[in-house]
C-alpha cells in the first residue's frame, strides 16, 4: 500500500454540471474522512465513514454533495450542480480504530476548479 | 475536543531549531496533542502526538508542560522543506474526527 490516492488531481469544470472524486484509502483503515480546502484556510470537515456507514456529516455538506462507500472501501463525493463557490481543494483521509494508530493518512487531494 | 491557540506565523533560519508553541488550557486529562503539518498543495502529514511525557520521533520533539496547558514541537534542526503550516490539535483518540485551526505558518529562511 502505498497511501490514501485521489483521483483526479485536478478537475476543470463549469458552472451546473456534476462532478465526482474517488478516494482509495490505505487498505486496513476502516475509517474514511472527506474535507474541503479553499486558499489560505484550514481543512474544513465534510463528512466520515466507518466501514460502509456515514456516521457524520458536517452542515458544510449542503444536499448538492453526497458521498458513498458502497463496500467499506474506496469512497465517492460528488458534487451536483457545481457552484463557482465549490472550488476548492477536496482532501480524503484514512485511518484505523483498532491497533496501533498515528493518526490520518490524507491523501493529495483533488483541487477542483468550477468556471 | 479542547481548543488550541497558536501563532498565525514564525519564520526559523535554515539549520537552527524551529520552536512552535501551542497552547491548550482546556484540555482534558485523556485527550491527545497532535501535530500536522501541510506543505503547500499537498494534503496535511501527521507528525508526533503525546498525552504527558515528552516525545521524539524522526521527525520531531514534542515537549508538553507539566500542567499540560501547553506544548512545543520542536523541529531540531530546520531545513527549507520545512516550510508549511503546522496544525496543533487535541484529540482523544487518533481516528477522533479533526477540526483543523489556522494553525502556524512556519518560514524557513535561507
Amino acid at each position: 500500500d502505498t497511501g490514501v490516492s485521489q483521483d483526479p488531481r485536478h478537475k476543470i469544470t463549469k458552472r451546473g454540471q456534476n462532478v465526482t472524486f474517488r478516494c482509495d484509502p490505505i487498505s486496513e483503515h476502516n475509517r474514511l474522512y472527506w474535507y474541503r480546502q479553499t486558499l489560505g484556510q484550514g481543512p474544513e470537515f465534510l463528512t466520515y465513514f466507518q466501514n460502509e456507514a456515514q456516521l457524520e456529516k458536517s452542515r458544510l455538506l449542503s444536499d448538492r454533495f453526497s458521498a458513498e462507500r458502497p463496500k467499506g472501501s474506496f469512497s465517492t463525493l460528488e458534487i451536483q450542480r457545481t457552484e463557482q463557490g465549490d472550488s476548492a481543494m477536496y482532501l480524503c483521509a484514512s485511518s484505523q480504530t483498532m491497533g496501533q494508530s498515528y493518526g490520518y493518512t490524507f491523501g493529495s487531494g483533488t483541487r477542483l476548479t468550477v468556471v | 475536543d479542547a481548543k488550541t491557540t497558536q501563532p498565525p506565523s514564525m519564520d526559523c533560519a535554515e539549520g537552527r531549531a524551529a520552536n512552535l508553541p501551542c497552547n491548550h488550557s482546556t484540555i482534558s486529562g485523556n485527550e491527545y496533542v497532535y501535530w500536522y503539518r501541510q506543505i503547500h498543495s499537498q494534503g496535511p502529514q501527521y507528525i508526533i502526538h503525546g498525552l504527558k511525557n515528552n516525545e521524539t520521533n524522526e521527525m520531531a520533539s514534542l515537549i508538553i508542560t507539566e500542567d499540560r496547558k501547553s506544548s512545543t514541537l520542536i523541529l531540531p534542526h530546520a531545513t527549507l522543506r520545512d516550510t508549511a503550516v503546522y496544525y496543533c490539535i487535541a484529540l482523544k483518540t487518533s481516528y477522533d474526527k479533526v477540526i483543523f485551526g489556522p494553525g502556524t505558518s512556519l518560514s524557513v529562511i535561507p
